[in-house]
């Protein structure tokens, strides 16, 4: 009940494309959800986050839908670039802590 | 404002040795994680701690791992008679406070190798 399951765990998309990636959860009592982007040999950075009570959140490029009643979570980048080529993991927490439960990541690679 | 630095950045170990790993958080921050990267994995959750006191410790194997958080100084993780299993990717993160609205920063993290 724990895990967050993400797929898919690679993805390749021309440069200008939508990257989408998905994320699923069990555990009704995570409120939080961010997402985090990581390059190798570098620590993961908070991308963009939600909480469950809105159903979208968008910050320049890069959008969160939220879809509570199915236990589902995306993350889409409009207008990918070469550089957002990198790993990017779901998250979800809950209760009055920061334990982030991770699922196993996407490889993303944007093709020029 | 240095954000979380964490070291060694490399540390490469004999089998049976000890290895320790330093972080020292965010200026303001007193809440600490330890996270574990195995390769081509996501992180798994190993320790939660505020200044001298382990708050969760659920996802530290119960033999051979240890934390501390000290009043003064850097969060260590300590891990004994290292085997080569434990080679991975070592990620600690802080937090201002507790809770869902509480941003963590990750460090750059430390790669154990176990030879």
């Amino acid at each position: 009940q724990q895990q967050v399951k993400q797929s898919p765990q690679s993805l390749i998309v021309q440069k200008g494309g939508i990257s989408i990636i998905n994320c699923a959860y069990e555990n009704t009592a995570f409120d939080y959800f961010p997402w985090y982007q990581q390059f190798p040999g570098k620590g993961p950075a908070l991308l963009i986050a939600i909480r469950p009570d809105v159903s979208e959140k968008k910050e320049g490029r890069f959008t969160i839908s939220f879809n509570k009643s199915a236990k589902q979570f995306s993350l889409h980048i409009m207008d990918s670039q070469p550089g957002d080529s990198a790993t990017y993991f779901c998250a979800a927490s809950s209760g009055a802590t920061n334990k982030l439960i991770f699922g196993t990541g996407t490889l993303l690679a944007v093709q020029p | 404002n240095a954000g979380v630095m964490q070291n060694p950045r490399h540390l490469v170990r004999r089998r049976g040795q000890e290895a320790r790993l330093r972080c020292s958080p965010m200026k303001g921050h007193s809440h600490v994680y330890w996270y574990r990267q195995l390769p081509e994995e996501g992180l798994k959750f190993m320790v939660y701690l505020q200044k001298e006191n382990i708050i969760d410790e659920s996802g530290m194997p119960k033999e051979r791992f240890s934390a501390e958080f000290p009043k003064e100084g850097p969060s260590i993780l300590r891990i004994q008679q290292v085997v080569r299993g434990d080679s991975a990717a070592y990620f600690c993160a802080s937090s201002q406070g507790r809770g869902p609205n509480t941003e963590a920063f990750f460090g750059q993290g430390t790669r154990l190798t176990v030879v």
